[in-house]
Protein backbone atom coordinates (compact mmCIF):
# COMPACT_ATOMS: atom_id res chain seq x y z
CA UNK A 1 0.00 0.00 0.00
CA UNK A 2 1.07 3.47 -0.82
CA UNK A 3 2.05 5.18 2.34
CA UNK A 4 3.39 8.93 1.35
CA UNK A 5 1.37 10.99 -1.17
CA UNK A 6 3.86 13.45 -2.91
CA UNK A 7 2.53 17.32 -3.50
CA UNK A 8 2.71 18.52 -6.72
CA UNK A 9 2.98 15.91 -8.86
CA UNK A 10 4.62 17.92 -11.35
CA UNK A 11 7.49 20.91 -11.23
CA UNK A 12 9.22 22.66 -13.42
CA UNK A 13 11.46 25.33 -12.96
CA UNK A 14 14.40 27.17 -14.35
CA UNK A 15 18.28 26.24 -13.27
CA UNK A 16 19.25 28.31 -10.56
CA UNK A 17 15.71 28.13 -8.87
CA UNK A 18 14.87 26.19 -5.15
CA UNK A 19 12.61 23.54 -6.03
CA UNK A 20 10.31 22.60 -2.94
CA UNK A 21 8.51 18.75 -2.84
CA UNK A 22 6.23 17.97 -0.12
CA UNK A 23 4.99 14.39 0.97
CA UNK A 24 2.53 13.61 3.32
CA UNK A 25 2.02 9.78 4.81
CA UNK A 26 -1.06 8.56 7.15
CA UNK A 27 0.69 6.23 9.87
CA UNK A 28 3.62 6.95 12.68
CA UNK A 29 6.83 6.12 10.89
CA UNK A 30 10.52 5.31 12.24
CA UNK A 31 12.27 7.50 9.66
CA UNK A 32 11.43 8.87 6.39
CA UNK A 33 13.71 8.76 3.51
CA UNK A 34 13.64 10.67 -0.05
CA UNK A 35 15.00 8.94 -3.18
CA UNK A 36 15.28 10.14 -6.82
CA UNK A 37 15.15 8.14 -9.86
CA UNK A 38 16.19 9.47 -13.63
CA UNK A 39 14.03 8.39 -16.06
CA UNK A 40 14.11 4.80 -16.75
CA UNK A 41 16.34 3.95 -14.18
CA UNK A 42 16.31 2.35 -10.41
CA UNK A 43 15.74 5.04 -7.42
CA UNK A 44 19.09 6.28 -5.93
CA UNK A 45 18.47 6.80 -2.16
CA UNK A 46 19.23 10.66 -1.24
CA UNK A 47 18.04 11.26 2.81
CA UNK A 48 16.97 9.96 5.73
CA UNK A 49 15.30 11.52 8.06
CA UNK A 50 14.30 10.52 11.56
CA UNK A 51 11.52 10.35 13.61
CA UNK A 52 13.06 12.71 16.35
CA UNK A 53 14.52 14.84 13.80
CA UNK A 54 13.35 17.99 12.63
CA UNK A 55 15.53 19.05 9.96
CA UNK A 56 18.24 17.90 8.01
CA UNK A 57 20.87 18.65 5.27
CA UNK A 58 22.71 16.80 2.67
CA UNK A 59 24.93 18.89 0.25
CA UNK A 60 22.16 21.43 -1.62
CA UNK A 61 19.32 19.35 -0.10
CA UNK A 62 17.16 19.98 2.93
CA UNK A 63 14.49 18.15 4.72
CA UNK A 64 12.63 18.63 7.35
CA UNK A 65 9.49 16.49 9.46
CA UNK A 66 6.51 17.51 10.76
CA UNK A 67 5.73 14.84 12.61
CA UNK A 68 2.55 16.21 14.04
CA UNK A 69 1.47 17.12 10.79
CA UNK A 70 2.64 13.88 9.11
CA UNK A 71 4.54 16.06 6.39
CA UNK A 72 8.06 16.38 4.74
CA UNK A 73 9.56 18.61 2.61
CA UNK A 74 12.49 18.06 0.36
CA UNK A 75 13.92 21.83 -0.92
CA UNK A 76 16.76 21.16 -3.64
CA UNK A 77 18.91 24.51 -3.50
CA UNK A 78 20.10 26.39 -6.47
CA UNK A 79 18.73 23.65 -9.24
CA UNK A 80 20.54 22.41 -12.06
CA UNK A 81 19.74 21.01 -15.10
CA UNK A 82 20.84 17.52 -13.77
CA UNK A 83 18.31 17.65 -10.86
CA UNK A 84 15.79 16.70 -13.58
CA UNK A 85 14.37 13.56 -12.09
CA UNK A 86 11.55 12.07 -10.47
CA UNK A 87 11.49 12.19 -6.03
CA UNK A 88 9.63 9.91 -4.18
CA UNK A 89 9.44 10.35 -0.26
CA UNK A 90 9.30 6.50 1.58
CA UNK A 91 7.64 5.57 5.06
CA UNK A 92 8.93 2.03 6.36
CA UNK A 93 6.21 -0.71 7.15
CA UNK A 94 7.71 -0.92 10.46
CA UNK A 95 7.43 -4.64 10.83
CA UNK A 96 10.72 -6.48 11.69
CA UNK A 97 9.31 -9.93 9.72
CA UNK A 98 9.00 -7.54 6.50
CA UNK A 99 12.53 -6.51 6.45
CA UNK A 100 10.86 -2.76 7.28
CA UNK A 101 10.13 -2.89 3.19
CA UNK A 102 9.52 0.67 2.70
CA UNK A 103 6.56 2.16 1.06
CA UNK A 104 6.64 4.74 -1.83
CA UNK A 105 4.21 7.70 -2.70
CA UNK A 106 3.46 8.30 -6.40
CA UNK A 107 6.36 11.00 -6.97
CA UNK A 108 7.24 14.29 -7.90
CA UNK A 109 8.62 15.17 -11.25
CA UNK A 110 11.11 17.86 -11.25
CA UNK A 111 11.76 19.10 -14.68
CA UNK A 112 14.77 21.48 -14.45
CA UNK A 113 15.09 24.03 -17.86
CA UNK A 114 18.55 25.65 -18.47
CA UNK B 1 31.65 -2.45 -2.18
CA UNK B 2 27.68 -3.87 -2.54
CA UNK B 3 26.59 -4.03 -6.18
CA UNK B 4 23.13 -5.07 -7.60
CA UNK B 5 22.78 -6.53 -10.86
CA UNK B 6 19.12 -7.15 -12.28
CA UNK B 7 18.77 -9.06 -16.11
CA UNK B 8 17.14 -8.94 -18.46
CA UNK B 9 16.99 -4.94 -18.89
CA UNK B 10 14.12 -5.26 -21.20
CA UNK B 11 11.83 -7.88 -22.77
CA UNK B 12 8.86 -8.10 -25.34
CA UNK B 13 6.79 -10.89 -24.10
CA UNK B 14 3.54 -12.30 -25.28
CA UNK B 15 0.27 -12.47 -23.30
CA UNK B 16 0.04 -16.54 -22.08
CA UNK B 17 4.32 -16.65 -21.94
CA UNK B 18 6.28 -17.23 -19.16
CA UNK B 19 8.85 -14.66 -17.36
CA UNK B 20 11.87 -15.16 -15.27
CA UNK B 21 13.52 -11.87 -13.99
CA UNK B 22 16.50 -12.38 -11.75
CA UNK B 23 18.46 -10.32 -9.69
CA UNK B 24 21.50 -10.95 -7.73
CA UNK B 25 23.29 -9.10 -5.25
CA UNK B 26 27.15 -9.03 -4.76
CA UNK B 27 29.41 -8.34 -1.98
CA UNK B 28 27.16 -8.86 1.11
CA UNK B 29 25.41 -11.84 2.78
CA UNK B 30 21.54 -12.48 3.75
CA UNK B 31 20.83 -9.42 2.43
CA UNK B 32 16.74 -8.15 2.68
CA UNK B 33 15.88 -8.36 -0.76
CA UNK B 34 12.43 -6.85 -2.47
CA UNK B 35 10.78 -6.80 -5.70
CA UNK B 36 8.48 -3.58 -6.93
CA UNK B 37 6.56 -2.66 -9.60
CA UNK B 38 6.24 0.72 -11.16
CA UNK B 39 3.19 1.06 -13.80
CA UNK B 40 3.59 4.13 -15.77
CA UNK B 41 3.08 7.18 -14.14
CA UNK B 42 2.58 5.75 -10.72
CA UNK B 43 4.61 4.86 -7.62
CA UNK B 44 6.25 1.79 -6.52
CA UNK B 45 4.22 -1.22 -5.38
CA UNK B 46 5.81 -3.55 -3.45
CA UNK B 47 5.27 -7.26 -4.55
CA UNK B 48 7.55 -9.83 -2.83
CA UNK B 49 10.25 -9.66 0.11
CA UNK B 50 12.37 -12.03 1.40
CA UNK B 51 14.69 -11.70 4.81
CA UNK B 52 16.31 -14.98 4.15
CA UNK B 53 16.53 -17.65 2.17
CA UNK B 54 13.58 -19.83 0.80
CA UNK B 55 11.77 -17.29 2.84
CA UNK B 56 9.11 -14.91 0.30
CA UNK B 57 6.23 -12.74 1.71
CA UNK B 58 3.72 -11.57 -0.65
CA UNK B 59 2.59 -8.25 -0.20
CA UNK B 60 -0.03 -8.16 -3.00
CA UNK B 61 -2.34 -10.95 -4.57
CA UNK B 62 -1.07 -11.64 -8.10
CA UNK B 63 -0.33 -13.07 -11.31
CA UNK B 64 3.44 -13.25 -10.03
CA UNK B 65 5.68 -15.19 -7.65
CA UNK B 66 9.33 -15.22 -6.19
CA UNK B 67 11.80 -17.57 -4.94
CA UNK B 68 15.02 -16.91 -3.39
CA UNK B 69 17.01 -20.07 -4.40
CA UNK B 70 20.14 -18.90 -2.95
CA UNK B 71 21.44 -16.09 -0.29
CA UNK B 72 21.81 -13.36 -2.84
CA UNK B 73 19.25 -14.22 -5.86
CA UNK B 74 15.55 -13.61 -6.11
CA UNK B 75 14.06 -14.45 -8.79
CA UNK B 76 10.43 -13.14 -10.23
CA UNK B 77 8.41 -15.20 -12.53
CA UNK B 78 4.91 -15.94 -14.03
CA UNK B 79 3.75 -19.05 -15.77
CA UNK B 80 1.30 -16.95 -17.88
CA UNK B 81 1.25 -13.06 -18.52
CA UNK B 82 -1.15 -10.83 -18.73
CA UNK B 83 -1.40 -7.74 -20.40
CA UNK B 84 -1.34 -5.59 -17.34
CA UNK B 85 2.02 -7.28 -15.77
CA UNK B 86 3.75 -4.69 -18.22
CA UNK B 87 5.44 -2.17 -15.86
CA UNK B 88 8.98 -1.91 -14.90
CA UNK B 89 10.18 -3.75 -12.28
CA UNK B 90 12.85 -2.81 -9.70
CA UNK B 91 14.56 -5.06 -7.52
CA UNK B 92 16.06 -4.02 -4.24
CA UNK B 93 18.45 -4.65 -1.23
CA UNK B 94 19.14 -3.62 2.09
CA UNK B 95 20.97 -4.49 5.58
CA UNK B 96 18.08 -5.63 8.11
CA UNK B 97 19.56 -2.69 9.91
CA UNK B 98 16.06 -2.43 12.16
CA UNK B 99 14.60 0.68 11.73
CA UNK B 100 17.20 2.47 9.08
CA UNK B 101 15.63 0.74 6.33
CA UNK B 102 17.73 2.20 3.30
CA UNK B 103 17.29 0.24 0.17
CA UNK B 104 19.71 0.01 -3.05
CA UNK B 105 18.35 -0.25 -6.19
CA UNK B 106 18.78 -2.48 -9.34
CA UNK B 107 18.45 -0.49 -12.77
CA UNK B 108 15.01 -2.47 -13.39
CA UNK B 109 14.12 -4.53 -15.84
CA UNK B 110 10.90 -3.16 -18.38
CA UNK B 111 8.64 -5.75 -19.23
CA UNK B 112 5.84 -5.02 -21.99
CA UNK B 113 3.16 -7.53 -22.17
CA UNK B 114 1.20 -8.12 -26.10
Amino acid sequence: SQQGEEDPQALSIQEGENATMNCSYKTSINNLQWYRQNSGRGLVHLILIRSNEREKHSGRLRVTLDTSKKSSSLLITASRAADTASYFCATAAGRSNSGYALNFGKGTSLLVTP
Amino acid sequence: SQTIHQWPATLVQPVGSPLSLECTVEGTSNPNLYWYRQAAGRGLQLLFYSVGIGQISSEVPQNLSASRPQDRQFILSSKKLLLSDSGFYLCAWSYDTGRANVLTFGAGSRLTVL
